[in-house]
């Protein structure tokens, strides 16, 4: 059901840094601005990213993101354990009567 | 402080109808799009429906097209959604969001359950 693709799981020690792809089409990452969530367990989703890099009040400089043609990425630097959760990519679709389609979500794991 | 606060879950019988409700606050209500989007137990975000801020613009998810509709009541700073025809496939978690093109904030959400 998810329009934009993800990888399931990225893992890494603590301080490396992971990235988290998202893949999607003209229609949705190619045509509009991208946005990240991050969810911890049995907790509502925030967004850490929005317009592809901006980084909203209070979310550390460690999160990052950029969009290329059709896809985007999240990058997190200096990995802490208190990262550990789920990522999910979102953007507006363009297509048929327009819609606001999420990633397939990728759990971050810090070894 | 934004707040958003979603009410109005429960256990439903397929078939049925729920309203959900949320109140807002800590923003200028009528001036936002707002945005609901649920996530079933164990899955991924899927987004449901959202609201201009005056109303005039409305979309929905193709799963629930039909059967749900989405208002406000800026006088009341709400978002509600009325929900029919449910179905088990329904049950999910039901956020409240703020925004359109990014969901800036997102309530704790209400658990919906059809089953019989």
């Amino acid at each position: 059901q998810s329009v934009l693709t993800q990888p399931p799981s990225v893992s890494a020690a603590p301080g490396q840094k992971v990235t988290i792809s998202c893949s999607g089409s003209n229609s949705n990452i190619g045509n509009n601005f991208v946005s990240w969530y991050q969810q911890f367990p049995g907790t509502a989703p925030r967004i850490v990213i929005y317009d592809n890099n901006k980084r909203p009040s209070g979310i550390a400089d460690r999160f990052s993101g950029s969009k290329s043609g059709t896809s985007a990425t999240l990058a997190i630097t200096g990995l802490q354990t208190g990262d550990e959760a789920e990522y999910y990519c979102g953007a507006w679709d363009d297509s048929l009567s327009g819609k606001y389609v999420f990633g397939t979500g990728t759990k971050v794991t810090v070894l | 402080e934004v707040q958003l606060v979603e009410s109005g879950g429960g256990l439903v019988q397929p078939g049925g109808s729920l309203r959900l409700s949320c109140a807002a606050s800590g923003f200028t209500f009528s001036n936002s799009a707002m945005t609901w989007v649920r996530q079933a137990p164990g899955k991924g975000l899927e987004w449901v429906s959202d609201i201009s801020g005056s109303g005039a613009k409305i979309y929905y998810a193709d799963s629930v097209k039909g059967r749900f509709t989405i208002s406000r009541d800026n006088s009341k700073n709400s978002l509600y959604l009325q929900m029919n025809s449910l179905r088990a496939e329904d049950t999910a978690v039901y956020y409240c969001t703020k925004g359109w093109l990014q969901l800036n904030f997102w309530g704790q959400g209400t658990l919906i359950t059809v089953s019989s």
